[in-house]
């Protein structure tokens, strides 16, 4: 049982836009903690591709974008390719777990 | 380059123990905490303990909390989770992680080994 809570699954034909939702509480996002994203390709190791709420690591592309607005942050996939899909788990720390949280996790499908 | 390998899964009956080791090459260990997170069979990233770069400072998930047990041996590069009174939800593959400080005081996990497999079953 996961604090932080994601759809199941999100899907968009290749070139659409798609957002992915991270719904947490006061003590977590709404506490301003950092969210961070990873996105794990099948049978792959997470990779990450937000940090600190919208920041791009090095190589990620532009199509990947963060925002946090209360207890909530998003992650938005724009002009979507078949290699995006994968799933997303939206990541932060809580303070009244003492502790870092994963989302519930988030499929993505390309039509 | 970066990388980061655990050992010592395996098959183990509810109640046993089990230590397992994720040894680290290609980075300086010592200027990294780390991190441990398990993902069961067809399940989401679970986060279960990070220990700070001395090992000052350890913290656990409260579903470990008692029974698991995180360190480090910066002069061996390797990190090391015991633990004990395993059960059935237990199972999963259990990954090591790398913390990495992006700036303005923002830290994210950049690098995971594979895993290891533990299961727990009778």
């Amino acid at each position: 049982h996961s604090v932080l809570t994601q759809p199941p699954s999100v899907s968009g034909a290749p070139g659409q836009r798609v957002t992915i939702s991270c719904t947490g509480s006061s003590s977590n996002i709404g506490a301003d903690y950092d969210v961070h994203w990873y996105q794990q390709l099948p049978g792959t190791v997470p990779k990450l591709v937000i940090y600190a709420d919208k920041n791009r690591p090095s190589g990620v592309p532009d199509r990947f974008s963060g925002s946090k607005s209360g207890t909530s942050a998003s992650l938005a996939i724009t002009g979507l390719r078949a290699e995006d899909e994968a799933d997303y788990y939206c990541q932060s720390y809580d303070s009244r777990l003492n502790g870092y949280v994963f989302g519930t996790g988030t499929t993505v499908t390309v039509l | 380059q970066v990388n980061l390998v655990e050992s010592g899964g395996g098959v183990v009956r509810p109640g046993g123990s089990l230590r397992l080791s994720c040894e680290v090459s290609g980075f300086t260990f010592s200027s990294h905490a780390m991190h441990w997170v398990r993902q069961a069979p067809g399940k989401g990233l679970e986060w279960l303990a990070i220990i700070s770069e001395n090992e000052n400072t350890k913290y656990y998930a409260d579903s470990v909390k008692g029974r698991f047990t995180i360190s480090r041996d910066n002069f061996k590069n390797t990190l090391y989770l015991q633990m004990i009174s395993l059960t059935i939800e237990d199972t999963a593959v259990y990954h090591c992680a790398r913390r990495t400080y992006f700036g303005s005081g923002s830290y994210a996990i950049d690098f995971w080994g594979q895993g290891t497999l533990v299961t727990v079953s009778a």
